[in-house]
């Protein structure tokens, strides 16, 4: 099955700093990868995601960026802002199945 | 909006006791999920189920049950509560297929539960 390792663990910033958020992969037939985001006392909810036929996909102030050779992908955020202090979960299918296995979280803490 | 209902935000439950946890989704979706929360370990799977009275076990299936008897609810069931189950329980949801097609999955708001 996938093994999905996510860092950092934690990651404090100032506000208006940059973050960024790392997974790697084990199953080279994954080709899907979601980010999730999860605010305290809520479920995770889907910020972005990308495929693996594309090397980056940017929202606003967030972008993903994705090494199939490498395996790994990584969430950007630029320009933090407090309002963006949450859990971060990466995830990635194994080669044929709906299942996720999601990172352990990024717990990522913007101070203002 | 999909919605993802959760009927219990928190509970607190003595040891031995049987819990049932429910879930429902509003969105026609065809897999639902439950996963477990714990600070340090992420989401892991308990158990899901791609139709109506068919389950699968996830990574952690030891001390659950689960039941899908309408397409729109799943719940989960402890027979016997222990203290190691005291956690946040996530119930999920998501259209059929692949995760490969973009299927998101959404998430509820969580159950909090504690064993005493």
């Amino acid at each position: 099955g996938e093994n999905v390792e996510q860092h950092p663990s934690t990651l404090s910033v100032q506000e208006g700093d940059s973050a960024v958020i790392k997974c790697t992969y084990s199953d080279s037939a994954s080709n899907y990868f979601p980010w999730y985001k999860q605010e305290l006392g809520k479920g995770p909810q889907l910020i972005i995601d990308i495929r693996s036929n594309v090397g980056e996909k940017k929202d606003q102030r967030i972008a993903v960026t994705l090494n199939k050779t490498a395996k790994h992908f990584s969430l950007h955020i630029t320009e933090t802002q407090p309002e963006d202090s949450a859990v971060y979960f990466c995830a990635a299918p194994s080669g044929g199945s709906y299942i996720p296995t999601f990172g352990r979280g990024t717990s990522l803490i913007v101070h203002p | 909006d999909v919605k993802v209902t959760q009927s219990s935000r928190y509970l607190v439950k003595r040891t031995g006791e049987k819990v049932f946890l429910e879930c429902v989704q509003d969105m026609d979706h065809e897999n639902m999920f439950w996963y477990r929360q714990d600070p340090g370990l992420g989401l892991r799977l308990i158990y899901f189920s791609y139709d109506v009275k068919m389950k699968e076990k996830g990574d952690i299936p030891e001390g659950y049950s689960v039941s899908r008897e309408k397409k729109e609810r799943f719940s989960l069931i402890l027979e016997s509560a222990s203290t190691n189950q005291t956690s946040m329980y996530l119930c999920a949801s998501s259209f059929a297929g692949t995760v490969h097609s973009g299927n998101t999955i959404y998430f509820g708001e969580g159950s909090w539960l504690t064993v005493v």
